[in-house]
């Protein structure tokens, strides 16, 4: 069975609409995560939530919103989509956050979504 | 200066070498990632360390925390082998950012 899955796996859409990408993990984690990979391959942290909290938010623009409705989904939502948006998007999950903070035990990561905004 | 930096960016060896790819850092940290990342983009969490050596089939992965320095090695590798493989540390301040290397491409010819 996939531990963490990503659903759609590709998404092409307009400028200016709004689209969501749904994130699942059945490993029983307490921590998700939502990466953005640039066109130069760097992994970007957007969110983590633990435990229905979030406790990271980098700066991100509050067009992208993580809802979480139990702790084995963090869906990523993101309104008035522009070009820039478009990249890869990780899901990821850990057991837990640990005493040295999130991020400090062993992810998971989903397959990705590669979004095209055209 | 990126505060992860990897070495090489690229890399090209035959089938069966011994494989060594590094990365340093410049901020203090609580744990370093190491991550594979295949042609098809999935990425799969290789090893967490936080202090010493950790090995898994034919790879083995080091840290040296007062060099601020960490190694993945792949013994006797193999063309499946090839993928990117990533370096990312865990540091403790503000709101426990993770900072990501670029990446080594790594090619294994048969």
């Amino acid at each position: 069975d996939t531990a963490v899955s990503q659903t759609p796996k590709y998404l092409v859409t307009q400028m200016g609409n709004d689209k969501s990408i749904k994130c699942e993990q059945n490993l029983g984690h307490d921590t998700m995560y939502w990466y953005k990979q640039d066109s130069k391959k760097f992994l970007k942290i957007m969110f983590s939530y633990n435990n229905k909290e979030l406790i990271i938010n980098e700066t991100v623009p509050n067009r992208f919103s993580p809802k979480s409705p139990d702790k084995a989904h963090l869906n990523l939502h993101i309104n008035s989509l522009e070009l820039g948006d478009s990249a890869v998007y990780f899901c990821a999950s850990s057991q837990d956050w640990l005493a040295g903070g999130p991020g400090t035990d062993t992810q998971y990561f989903g397959p990705g979504t590669r979004l095209t905004v055209l | 200066k990126n505060e992860v930096e990897q070495s090489p960016q690229n890399l090209t060896a035959q089938e069966g070498e011994f494989i060594t790819i590094n990365c340093s850092y410049s901020v203090g940290i609580s744990a370093l990632h190491w991550l594979q990342q295949h042609p098809g983009g999935g990425i799969v969490s290789l090893f967490m360390l936080s202090s010493g050596k950790k090995k898994h089939g034919r790879l083995i992965a080091t840290i040296n925390i007062q060099e601020k320095h960490s190694s993945l090695h792949i013994t006797a590798s193999h063309p499946r082998d090839s993928a990117v493989y990533i370096c990312a540390v865990v540091s403790p301040r503000g709101n426990y950012q993770l900072i990501w290397g670029a990446g080594t491409k790594l090619i294994i010819k048969p």
